[in-house]
């Protein structure tokens, strides 16, 4: 099993639209994660950081469901500007490095 | 405040050439990392340093050294460029580990003919 695993999409979606994307990883220990997003050619950005009680960022509510080891991220009223890749990103332990899923495509579409 | 800064931003090299990447943070971060991204694919990471004078490999260190002489300095050295080292290039910083994100640098396209 993968140690971060995603839906690769797309997804497309007309604008206005609520879209939510999973993400499951292996580390039972993993405690700290992230979603990322990346635009095309571009770095990837922090979105949010996702807490154990779920968090939410205007739009964006993310959600940790440690008892099945995945995390979530929904996005309400979609907008053009929205269209990236979006990454789900988990701790290991220690200084060990960030381990990256390979990432959610979503089109907002017009 | 720069944050993380990566130079060049696009470079192209002849297969055999030598060059390094420099990656510079402004940020007192302990940890940081390179990665390659080629397209459609997601992130690979090349070495990681934890700290000033240390560095580790990472899923896919070969044909690449790297060194973190200096605290805000990660560079990333190519011996030998193959065609197969075409890819963008991003470092990254993270204060430390636990609750922390990662930083990025917006990337050096590299091309090797």
């Amino acid at each position: 099993r993968k140690e971060v695993e995603q839906d690769p999409g797309p997804f497309n979606v007309p604008e206005g639209a609520t879209v939510a994307f999973n993400c499951t990883y292996s580390n039972s220990a993993s405690q700290s994660f992230f979603w990322y997003r990346q635009d095309c050619r571009k770095e990837p950005k922090l979105l949010m950081s996702v807490y154990s009680s779920g968090n939410e960022d205007g739009r964006f509510t993310a959600q940790l469901n440690r008892a099945s080891q995945y995390i979530s991220l929904l996005i309400r009223d979609s907008k053009l500007s929205d269209s990236a890749t979006y990454l789900c990103v988990v701790d290991r332990s220690g200084n060990t490095p960030l381990v990256f899923g390979k990432g959610t495509r979503l089109s907002v579409i017009a | 405040n720069a944050g993380v800064t990566q130079t060049p931003k696009f470079r192209v090299l002849k297969t055999g050439q030598s060059m390094t990447l420099l990656c510079a943070q402004d940020m007192n971060h302990e940890y940081m990392y390179w990665y390659r991204q080629d397209p459609g694919m997601g992130l690979r990471l090349i070495h990681y340093s934890v700290g000033e004078g240390t560095t580790a490999k990472g899923e896919v260190p070969d044909g690449y050294n790297v060194s973190r002489l200096k605290k805000q300095n990660f560079l990333l050295g190519l011996e030998s460029a193959a065609p197969s080292q075409t890819s963008v290039y991003f470092c990254a910083s993270r204060r430390g580990g636990g609750n922390q994100p990662q930083h990025f640098g917006d990337g050096t396209r590299l091309s090797i003919l």
